[in-house]
């Protein structure tokens, strides 16, 4: 099956750093990434959809200049979170869609566990 | 909008026990219906899917069928088992390239 992997599973960093968490598809191409948040007990919040080549589309009360999505080609997305607070910790994980079908399944990698110290 | 509406957890059985977890959905549209697993520490997988009504998803002794009358897609197994501790999320989407839109999850716990 399709597979998607993350990196880094996990990190901590001091407040005020930023931090980058990538997100590969590593064997198909992925035209649309999404990203989500966990909170803890609590479902997945959608965050952002990345498309491939252009902006990604936030989801409403996601900051858009504190998280910054890029999605540079078919295999790659990256999220970066900026000047992390400790509220921004949280469990991060990404999905990819196949770039061929339309039925809505989705390969999610394993997650990044951020923690803001 | 596009809801899912899961049954209140954490869900505590003894092995070999069976299971049911229910799930509602509201949608506009024909939505396509799934369960996702989520193991201690991993990301989550896909459990199984149902594109239509009547459809019926199995995998791994776990089964759910797309009721279009009642707007279900409850979760059942036979016989479960330690192993199959885990979060377990109801999930819809509609359209090609839509969203997909998650219930809360829920907490099943499998003692020996």
């Amino acid at each position: 099956g399709a597979v998607v992997s993350q990196h880094p599973s996990r990190v901590i960093c001091k407040s005020g750093t930023s931090v980058k968490i990538e997100c590969r598809s590593l064997d198909f191409q992925a035209t649309t990434m999404f990203w989500y948040r966990q909170f803890p007990k609590q479902s997945l919040m959608l965050m952002a959809t990345s498309n491939e080549g252009s902006k990604a589309t936030y989801e409403q009360g996601v900051e858009k200049d504190k998280f910054l999505i890029n999605h540079a080609s078919l295999t790659l997305s990256t999220l970066t979170v900026t000047s992390a607070h400790p509220e921004d910790s949280s469990f991060y994980i990404c999905s990819a869609r196949l770039a061929a079908r339309g039925t809505g399944e989705l390969f999610f990698g394993e997650g990044s566990r951020l923690t803001v110290l | 909008g596009d809801s899912v509406t899961q049954m209140e957890g954490p869900v505590t059985l003894s092995e070999e026990a069976f299971l049911t977890i229910n799930c509602t959905y509201t949608a506009t549209g024909y939505p396509s219906l799934f369960w996702y697993v989520q193991y201690p520490g991993e990301g989550l997988q896909l459990l199984l899917k149902a594109t239509k009504a009547d459809d019926k998803g199995s995998n791994k002794g776990f089964e759910a069928t797309y009721r279009k009358e009642t707007t279900s897609f409850h979760l059942e197994k036979g016989s479960v088992q330690v192993s199959d501790s885990a979060v377990y999320f109801c999930a819809l989407s509609t359209g090609a390239n839509s969203k997909l839109t998650f219930g809360k999850g829920i907490t099943l716990s499998v003692r020996p």
